[in-house]
């Protein structure tokens, strides 16, 4: 079984579309992120959310939503997509948030 | 605030030689320090972590890490590469803000 999955893997969608990305982990976690890795292989957290509360959001454009309908879940939302919205993007969990995190596979997103 | 400097963008070794990948990181008090793996095309992997205790940890596929207080780094080596290492290493710091702050990542070519 899959600890954290994410869907699509790929995502190709032309600019001002409006897009989602979902992640589940079954670890049972109380804390999941969206972590952007851009075109040079940067990691950087976009969000955090601990049992279904935002705790960080790291100025990213607000055309980026996350929503956690349940813990074990955090979708993103991204209205008006942007050719600097290329990136890959992983959804990860960890049982506290200064713990190791457990990352799914990635949305390679390219915006054309 | 946290950040994690890997000094080494790319490090090429011989099949069978020894491993060292440089990470130094900036943290007012005793980090809990991560080093993850990236294979082409996947997401991240947790090799291994250190929290407190024993400053050398141990890790899987034959990984170690070393962290050194006096040097704010922790090293990760492994004594003899096998060419299915070849991959992208990151360092991670944790422990405040709630999540993890990487490094730029160290890309391992293995030669045979």
């Amino acid at each position: 079984d899959t600890a954290v999955s994410q869907t699509p893997k790929y995502l190709v969608t032309q600019m001002g579309n409006d897009k989602s990305i979902k992640c589940e982990q079954n670890l049972g976690h109380d804390t999941m992120y969206w972590y952007k890795q851009d075109s040079k292989k940067f990691l950087k957290i976009m969000f955090s959310y601990n049992n279904k509360e935002l705790i960080i959001n790291e100025t990213v454009p607000n055309r980026f939503s996350p929503k956690s309908p349940d813990k074990a879940h955090l979708n993103l939302h991204i209205n008006s997509l942007e050719l600097g919205d290329s990136a890959v993007y992983f959804c990860a969990s960890s049982q506290d948030p200064s713990l190791e995190a457990f990352f799914g596979q990635g949305t390679r997103l390219t915006v054309v | 605030a946290q950040s994690v400097t890997q000094p080494d963008i790319h490090i090429t070794v011989s099949e069978g030689a020894s491993l060292e990948l440089r990470c130094n990181y900036s943290y007012g008090a005793t980090p809990y320090l991560f080093w993850y793996v990236q294979s082409p095309g996947q997401g991240l992997q947790l090799l291994l972590k250190y929290f407190s205790g024993d400053t050398l940890v141990q890790g899987i596929k034959g990984f170690e890490a070393e962290f050194k207080r006096s040097q704010s780094s922790f090293n990760l080596r492994k004594p003899s590469v096998h060419w299915s290492d070849a991959a992208e290493y990151f360092c991670a710091v944790g422990r405040d803000g709630n999540k993890l702050v990487f490094g730029a990542g160290t890309i391992l070519r293995v030669k045979s």
